[in-house]
């Protein structure tokens, strides 16, 4: 079946510093590819998309890079802060075709935030 | 509060009992999605609506699950004889126009099968 792989499962940065987290997906059909960050028991929280007709996206200190040839996406997140500390999901999916919309997610990655 | 909500929050059940967990979405939206998520794996798709209409149904999803979304607004998940491996966090989410619009979530409903 489809399939969405993410790196590293963990990531302990200190604050000020720079995250990266990437995913790889398999469907080669997919373009849509949504972020979600989720917090200790809470419900998961969209932070960014981006769709397959854009390379890059920018939101303050968050950016989502996409290289369609490669099926490789990431996200960036700058000048860290310890309310950036979370897990977070990358998800890819299709808009048309069988299946669309079903977002296939990744693993998360436990970000950790040190002061 | 005018985002997507679920009841309960949290279900405890015997082995062979059946749940039924409830999911009210944003207003106006049309499409409805279940998933289900375990302990430290991110959320796997179950079924989704578009409207009152079912589209499409997980492979994994045992026939043990049914959902409905009558009338195109809320939406019921309902597990019957449940199993100690349906124990997960059942999210709802949903989206307004075609697939692929931005999907929210509600806060979950933790079953645990004892």
């Amino acid at each position: 079946g489809e399939n969405v792989e993410q790196h590293p499962s963990t990531l302990s940065v200190q604050e000020g510093d720079s995250a990266v987290i990437k995913c790889t997906y398999s469907d080669s059909a997919s373009n849509y590819f949504p972020w979600y960050k989720q917090e200790l028991g809470k419900r998961p929280q969209l932070i960014i998309d981006i769709r397959s007709n854009v390379g890059e996206k920018k939101d303050q200190r968050i950016a989502v890079t996409l290289n369609k040839t490669a099926k490789h996406f990431s996200l960036h997140i700058t000048e860290t802060q310890p309310e950036d500390s979370a897990v977070y999901f990358c998800a890819a999916s299709r808009t048309y075709g069988g299946s669309q919309g079903n977002l296939i997610f990744g693993k998360g990655t436990k970000l950790s935030v040190k002061p | 509060d005018t985002g997507v909500s679920q009841d309960p929050r949290h279900k405890i059940t015997k082995r062979g009992q059946n749940v039924t967990f409830r999911c009210d979405p944003i207003s106006e939206h049309n499409r409805l999605y279940w998933y289900r998520q375990t302990l430290g794996q991110g959320p796997e798709f179950l079924t989704y609506f578009q409207n009152e209409a079912q589209l499409e149904k997980s492979r994994l999803l045992s026939d043990r699950f049914s959902a409905e979304r009558p009338k195109g607004s809320f939406s019921t998940l309902e597990i019957q004889r449940t199993e100690q491996g349906d124990s997960a966090m059942y999210l709802c989410a949903s989206s307004y126009g075609l697939a692929g619009f931005k999907q929210y979530f509600g806060p979950g409903t933790r079953l645990t099968v004892t």
